[in-house]
């Protein structure tokens, strides 16, 4: 177990360009979220995955946003035309098929607009 | 609507001391419950979680946190605390259905005294 790895770590970038950030779950987990962190609040689900369906998909997904998991396993998160209000920690976070109440976090990507 | 609250925005303690940090919740049904830390730059880690049974959980690092029904508070204590808890502290509701996402409070962070 490894644990959910998400890179990159850090990224910065300009306004009005694209970004696209992995996570990786633990290894057999089918469930992944997205939760996006801006400073002083807590993390907000944006997306949601059950092997490679996205079931269900927040609000604050704009139409900019787009997230897949092709093949049930690592998932990417796309970014396009980039506005400084994206600048936030974008986490991810898997549960096991056993134990889906209990979800475990990657380190974040920390995106910087300028 | 599902919402979790976190009066205080910050707390200082000195080394030592012991520690509560408080969480209020609403939910319609018994909730599942949680705490999270997390370290600057760092995602979260959980602490301890609750979903049925004795209303007293135990977590890692010396912490535990008690269920009240009557008061929709999940609060978390440590009876001595170590510079090392120096962190930011998230309470979560998750759902019982659908995605089983996810929803935190805005965080407590926490400083120590030497």
């Amino acid at each position: 177990d490894t644990g959910v790895s998400q890179n990159p770590r850090h990224k910065i970038t300009k306004r009005g360009q694209n970004v696209t950030f992995r996570c990786d779950p633990i290894s057999e987990h089918n469930r992944l979220y997205w939760y996006r962190q801006t400073l002083g609040q807590g993390p907000e689900f944006l997306t949601y995955f059950q092997n490679e369906a996205q079931l269900e998909k927040s609000r604050l997904l704009s139409d900019r946003f787009s997230a897949e998991r092709p093949k049930g396993s690592f998932s990417t998160l796309e970014i396009q035309r980039t506005e400084q209000g994206d600048s936030a920690m974008y986490l991810c976070a898997s549960t096991s098929p056993d134990k889906w109440e209990t979800q475990y976090f990657g380190p974040g990507t920390r995106l910087l607009v300028l | 609507a599902q919402s979790v609250t976190q009066p205080d925005i910050h707390i200082t303690v000195s080394e030592g001391a012991s520690l509560e940090l408080r969480c209020n919740y609403s939910y319609g049904a018994t909730p599942y419950l949680f705490w999270y830390v997390q370290s600057p730059g760092q995602g979260l880690q959980l602490l301890l979680k609750y979903f049925s049974g004795d209303t007293l959980v135990q977590g890692i690092k010396g912490f535990e946190a008690e269920f009240k029904r009557s008061q929709s508070s999940f609060n978390l204590r440590k009876p001595s605390v170590h510079w090392s808890d120096a962190a930011e502290y998230f309470c979560a509701v998750g759902a019982h259905s659908g995605t089983y996402k996810y929803i935190f409070g805005t965080g407590t962070r926490l400083k120590v005294l030497a």
